[in-house]
């Protein structure tokens, strides 16, 4: 059974640092991940999509990486700012069928000003 | 329309209360996912649609849940005598083809 981690599950930082959040997932056969930013009583907006074949993909100051051999995937946040508040979740897609996304439990983020 | 859209935004219900969830995809999105998630946690898997058929329920917690999607368009969960555990956010979620998911903003379900 697939199942996703997420490191830190909380994490704290000044504004304008530069921040790293992580994920790994226990069956490497996946067809995409996905990264999504989920705010307070939100839904979730998806940030970025990696499909299998993918390293990598970049969205402004976002950038993730996917290295599915190893079962990893990082968030990569540039010149934090305290709008970038909020949970991130990391979330893995087996198969190009229409399987459900398997999701990690996220990474609660504060940036303060 | 031009996201997926889902009512009511909140609910109350009393303990042993049936309730009806309702969520409007994005148009022309033939797959359709529930998902429920509990305080502080990711969410997780309760059922999917292609089209109007349902081809997964694995992830229903119980017979009091149930889900339909009879035109293939919108779909309702509905959860009969609803219990404590119940409580969640419900949310929904709609994909084209295979590619990434756009989600509802979900509904926030507390049982009393």
């Amino acid at each position: 059974k697939q199942e996703v981690t997420q490191i830190p599950a909380a994490l704290s930082v000044p504004e304008g640092e530069n921040l790293v959040l992580n994920c790994s997932f226990t069956d490497s056969a996946i067809y995409n991940l996905q990264w999504f930013r989920q705010d307070p009583g939100k839904g979730l907006t998806s940030l970025l999509l990696i499909q299998s074949s993918q390293r990598e993909q970049t969205s402004g100051r976002l950038n993730a990486s996917l290295d599915k051999s190893s079962g990893r995937s990082t968030l990569y946040i540039a010149a934090s700012q305290p709008g970038d508040s909020a949970t991130y979740l990391c979330a893995v897609r087996l198969n190009s069928g229409n399987t459900p996304l398997v999701f990690g439990k996220g990474t609660r983020l504060s940036v303060i000003a | 329309g031009a996201g997926v859209s889902q009512s009511p935004r909140y609910k109350v219900a009393k303990r042993g209360q049936d309730v009806a969830l309702r969520c409007d995809p994005i148009s022309g999105h033939v797959s359709l996912f529930w998902y429920q998630q509990a305080l502080g946690q990711g969410p997780e898997f309760l059922t999917y649609f292609q089209n109007e058929a349902q081809l997964d329920k694995s992830g229903l917690p119980s017979d009091r849940f149930f889900a339909e999607r009879p035109e293939g368009s919108v779909s309702t969960l509905k959860i009969q005598r609803t219990q404590q555990e119940d409580s969640a956010v419900y949310l929904c979620a709609s994909s084209h083809r295979g590619l990434g998911y756009t989600f509802g903003s979900g509904t926030r379900l507390t049982v009393v």
